[in-house]
């Protein structure tokens, strides 16, 4: 099973350049999120979709921008690239907001020069 | 900011050792979790629990809710090179539906 499967794995933007980081699962689950890792660091909460048709900002959202594209999509857009957005961006799914195990895809590692 | 703090931060030692980590927050959650991280790897679910006070056990790794849900320990028994990862606590409060990871202890084990 393919489980939440991210693209790209390595991305190298210039500063201002814009990206998506696309994000889908196959596990039917109705709840997506986005996270952001920096070295030697816990995960911070970039933005999340509870249910298909619902975003809502967590802890670190300036900057970014996401679309719940359907039940299994959800993308993460950086319109314009920051030295201080390099980072390894993880997506992650559950069965919905409230219970269950999170599940994360292998993380997308983003350098912005 | 981060809303739940872990500590220690890192922690180096020898096969064989017991060692405890700590999550701590200031408000009461409804639930948490514990992960697994290796390096290259998005983390792994080891443990979740909802009630004040609840122990479970894992092979040789222990959690701890507190009675007063605002804090959570994992015990490791013998520790073993295997162990070796980052160990992140994530939370709940309330009625929000946002899951907020923990600030992670990075555990190494020497053979």
């Amino acid at each position: 099973n393919a489980g939440v499967t991210q693209t790209p794995k390595f991305q190298v933007l210039k500063t201002g350049q814009s990206m998506t980081l696309q994000c889908a699962q196959d596990m039917n689950h109705n709840s997506m999120y986005w996270y952001r890792q920096d070295p030697g660091m816990g995960l911070r909460l970039i933005y999340y979709s509870a249910s298909e048709g619902t975003t809502d900002k967590g802890e670190v959202p300036n900057g970014y921008n996401v679309s719940r594209l359907n039940k299994r999509e959800f993308s993460l857009r950086l319109e314009s690239a920051a030295p201080s957005q390099t980072s390894v961006y993880f997506c992650a799914s559950r069965i919905d907001a409230y219970t269950g195990e999170l599940f994360f895809g292998e993380g997308s590692r983003l350098t912005v020069l | 900011t981060q809303l739940l703090e872990q500590s220690p931060q890192f922690l180096s030692i020898q096969e064989g050792e017991n060692l405890t980590v700590y999550c701590n927050s200031s408000s009461v959650f409804s639930s948490l979790q514990w992960y697994r991280q290796e390096p290259g790897e998005g983390p792994v679910l080891l443990v979740t629990v909802v009630t004040g006070g609840e122990v479970k056990k894992l092979k040789r790794l222990t959690f701890q809710f507190g009675d007063a849900r605002k804090d959570s320990s994992l015990h490791i028994t013998a520790a073993q090179p295997g162990d070796t990862g980052l160990y992140l606590c994530a939370g709940r409060w309330g009625a929000t539906n946002k899951l907020i990871f923990g600030t992670g202890t990075l555990l190494a084990v020497q053979p």
